[in-house]
C-alpha cells in the first residue's frame, strides 16, 4: 500500500506570494491533519479534516487554510507568505480519527518551504 | 506555554545498551499518547503508543512507561542499535478526541557502535 505522498517536496517562494500544498493520504484514510515543523516551534498543529469538514484547527492566522476534497485528498493553502512560514508541511492521514479508535497517524515527507 | 517537554535536547548511548527518552506534559487532559521517530528528510514515523488506563505498554525492543501521577512518560529501547539513531518526538492527545496531537521538540537519540 502506498504511503502517504506530498506534492511538491520542495518549494521556494518570495514574500507576498501565495502557495498551494498537496496532500494524497494513504488509500482508506479519510482523515488527514496538517502540521507545521520549524527548529524553533518544534511540530505544531495546524488543522484536521474528515469526510471533506474541518474538525479542528489549531492556533495559526487565516492566511493559512485547508480544504479536503470527496477522495479524502487534501490541499493547505497559505496566503501572502511571511519569512517566518519558512517550515516543514507535514501531512498525515489515518483511517478514522483518533477519537474513533485510531491508532495514530501517518505521516508523509513533507513538503519543505522556503520563503525568501 | 509548552504544554509538552521533551528536555533533553539529545542523548548519546552505546550500541546495546538501554536508550531512555523522557516526556513531561502539564495538561492533565491529555490521555493517550504516542512516540514518533524521525530520520533527517523523511515525516515522523509511529513507533509505539500508550493510553492513560495503562502504566506500561511493550513493543518488542521499544516499551513505554507512563507516570500519570506525575505526569511523565518515557520510552525504552533495549537494546539500542545504530540504526535506531533519529529524533524521537512524543505527541500527546486531549481528551475526548482531537486530532490536534501536541508535540514536543523532540530528542535526537545518537547509538554508538
Amino acid at each position: 500500500k502506498a504511503g502517504v505522498t506530498q506534492t511538491p517536496r520542495y518549494l521556494i517562494k518570495t514574500r507576498g506570494q501565495q502557495v498551494t500544498l498537496s496532500c494524497s493520504p494513504i488509500s482508506g484514510h479519510r482523515s488527514v491533519s496538517w502540521y507545521q515543523q520549524t527548529p524553533g516551534q518544534g511540530l505544531q498543529f495546524l488543522f484536521e479534516y474528515f469526510s471533506e469538514t474541518q474538525r479542528n484547527k489549531g492556533n495559526f492566522p487565516g492566511r493559512f487554510s485547508g480544504r479536503q476534497f470527496s477522495n479524502s485528498r487534501s490541499e493547505m493553502n497559505v496566503s501572502t507568505l511571511e519569512l517566518g512560514d519558512s517550515a516543514l508541511y507535514l501531512c498525515a492521514s489515518s483511517p478514522v480519527p483518533l477519537a474513533a479508535g485510531g491508532e495514530t497517524q501517518y505521516f508523509g515527507p513533507g513538503t519543505r518551504l522556503l520563503v525568501l | 506555554d509548552q504544554q509538552v517537554k521533551q528536555n533533553s535536547p539529545s542523548l548519546s548511548v552505546q550500541e546495546g545498551r538501554i536508550s531512555i527518552l523522557n516526556c513531561d506534559y502539564t495538561n492533565s487532559m491529555f490521555d493517550y499518547f504516542l512516540w514518533y521517530k524521525k530520520y533527517p528528510a523523511e515525516g515522523p514515523t509511529f513507533l509505539i503508543s500508550i493510553s492513560s488506563i495503562k502504566d506500561k505498554n511493550e513493543d518488542g525492543r521499544f516499551t513505554v512507561f507512563l507516570n500519570k501521577s506525575a505526569k511523565h512518560l518515557s520510552l525504552h529501547i533495549v537494546p539500542s542499535q545504530p540504526g535506531d539513531s533519529a529524533v524521537y518526538f512524543c505527541a500527546a492527545s486531549p481528551q475526548g478526541g482531537s486530532e490536534k496531537l501536541v508535540f514536543g521538540k523532540g530528542t535526537k537519540l545518537t547509538v554508538n557502535p
